[in-house]
């Protein structure tokens, strides 16, 4: 059974900061997607990360996936208000993707 | 396009009662997922459908059915509700298979059952 964790569950970020925040999963794949959720609202796609190596940049994000450590982090740089939501990452396997708990991110002057 | 369409936004059930949950996608997308989301947790599969007339559970299956008539729509069945099955639905779909599966979700369905 597939098991994806992310690591921290809660992030308070400073503005001008930089973090990350790590998703480590159990079994082989090549494929993993971050998403991010504001409250009340539905997910919204960040990156789609499709091969060892790949990284991905949007603004002050950053994702990067490692297939062979079973690990894909998401890195914030120089953190902002805006960017405060819940975080997920979302690996596939056989066409499903299994969830990991997400990483509720606040940033505070 | 308006993507993937959900309705009613809300909707409060007594103990019992039964509704279907309605998902409408307009990108073509062959695969469609019904999801479940509680509070503060991440989303958890309850069924899938990779084509008109293919339909499997997921990890959540218990008290709800679905079914898969055309490409566009992927209703959700809640049957006999329970307070246990008060949470957040989204529907998703994606083009499925291959090596890019990203799915997009739609705007959800905030479900209390009391």
């Amino acid at each position: 059974e597939l098991k994806v964790e992310q690591n921290p569950l809660f992030l308070s970020m400073q503005e001008g900061k930089n973090y990350t925040i790590y998703c480590n999963y159990s079994t082989t794949s090549d494929r993993l997607y971050w998403y991010r959720q504001d409250p009340g609202k539905s997910l919204e796609s960040l990156f789609v990360l499709l091969s060892n190596g790949a990284v991905k940049q949007e603004g002050r994000l950053m994702a990067s996936l490692d297939t062979k450590a079973r690990l894909s982090t998401l890195h914030i740089t120089a953190a902002v208000h805006d960017l405060s939501a819940t975080y997920f990452c979302a690996v596939d396997s056989w066409g499903k993707l299994q969830f990991g708990a997400g990483t509720q991110v606040v940033v505070t002057p | 396009n308006a993507g993937v369409t959900q309705t009613p936004k809300f909707r409060i059930l007594k103990i019992g009662q039964s509704m279907t949950l309605q998902c409408t996608q307009d990108m073509n997308h062959n695969y469609m997922y019904w999801y479940r989301q509680d509070p503060g947790m991440g989303l958890k599969l309850i069924y899938y459908s990779v084509g008109a007339g293919i339909t499997d559970k997921g990890e959540v299956p218990n008290g709800y059915n679905v079914s898969r008539s055309t490409t566009e729509d992927f209703p959700l069945r809640l049957e006999l509700a329970a307070p246990s099955q008060t949470s957040v639905y989204f529907c998703a779909s994606s083009y499925g298979g291959g090596t890019y599966n990203e799915q997009f979700f739609g705007p959800g369905t905030r479900l209390t059952v009391l």
